[in-house]
């Protein structure tokens, strides 16, 4: 079965660098959540999209932006890279947003800022 | 958002059956529960979820108390692929984000 997908699955950038990660969601899903996980901490919501508007906003930085395309995927932005955006990225989606339905995680994006 | 407490972490051999509990003490009552788990480099998954009733799939099954301030995870027969970091999960609002807290590592021994 189809599975989530992100891109790069690693990516090195220098300080003030930007990058761009991707998430291609399975198919007909319609909603993509991100969320970050620092070394050693747990998973932290950044930010959710459903039918491509912004659904839900958690901890993301003013430097970050993400947007949901119309065939559903979804690219965050990260500008002004700092030390401590060095973490993994997750990207999921799920079938409708809610309470009941389940989330499925990509592999994650390991973004590494030097 | 409605906290949930886990403990740390939880020990098991393989082939025993785990019970992982939870307790949300302030669980609203349109809360749902879930539970996801995290193996070692790889990215959260899902488990069971439950609103009251308690259920089972191919996973595991989900023990819901009455007044619903606590819930168990039982992984019935734990092998070492089960080794991994479980979450409590309760998801309220219509946006269906994940809070993730502390979770508890579950260690199975051989």
């Amino acid at each position: 079965a189809a599975g989530v997908i992100q891109s790069p699955r690693h990516l090195i950038k220098e300080k003030r660098e930007t990058a761009t990660l991707k998430c291609y969601p399975i198919p007909r899903h319609d909603t993509v959540y991100w969320y970050q996980q620092g070394p050693g901490q747990d998973p932290q919501f950044l930010i959710s999209f459903y039918e491509k508007m912004q659904s839900d906003k958690g901890s993301i930085p003013d430097r970050f932006s993400a947007q949901q395309f119309s065939d559903y995927h979804s690219e965050l932005n990260m500008s002004s890279l700092e030390l401590g955006d060095s973490a993994l990225y997750f990207c999921a989606s799920s079938f409708l947003p809610g309470r009941s339905n389940e989330q499925f995680f990509g592999p994650g994006t390991r973004l590494t800022v030097l | 958002d409605a906290k949930t407490t886990q403990p740390n972490s939880m020990e098991s051999n393989e082939e025993e059956p785990v019970h992982l509990p939870c307790n949300h003490s302030t669980i609203s009552g349109t809360d749902y529960i879930h539970w996801y788990r995290q193996l070692p480099s790889q990215g959260p998954e899902y488990v069971i979820h439950g609103l009251t009733s308690n259920v089972n799939n191919r996973m595991a099954s989900l023990a819901i108390a009455e007044d619903r301030k606590s819930s168990t995870l039982i992984l019935h027969r734990a092998t070492l692929r089960d080794a991994a970091v479980y979450y409590c999960i309760l998801r309220s609002g219509n946006t269906g984000k994940l809070i993730f807290g502390q979770g508890t590592t579950l260690q199975v021994k051989p």
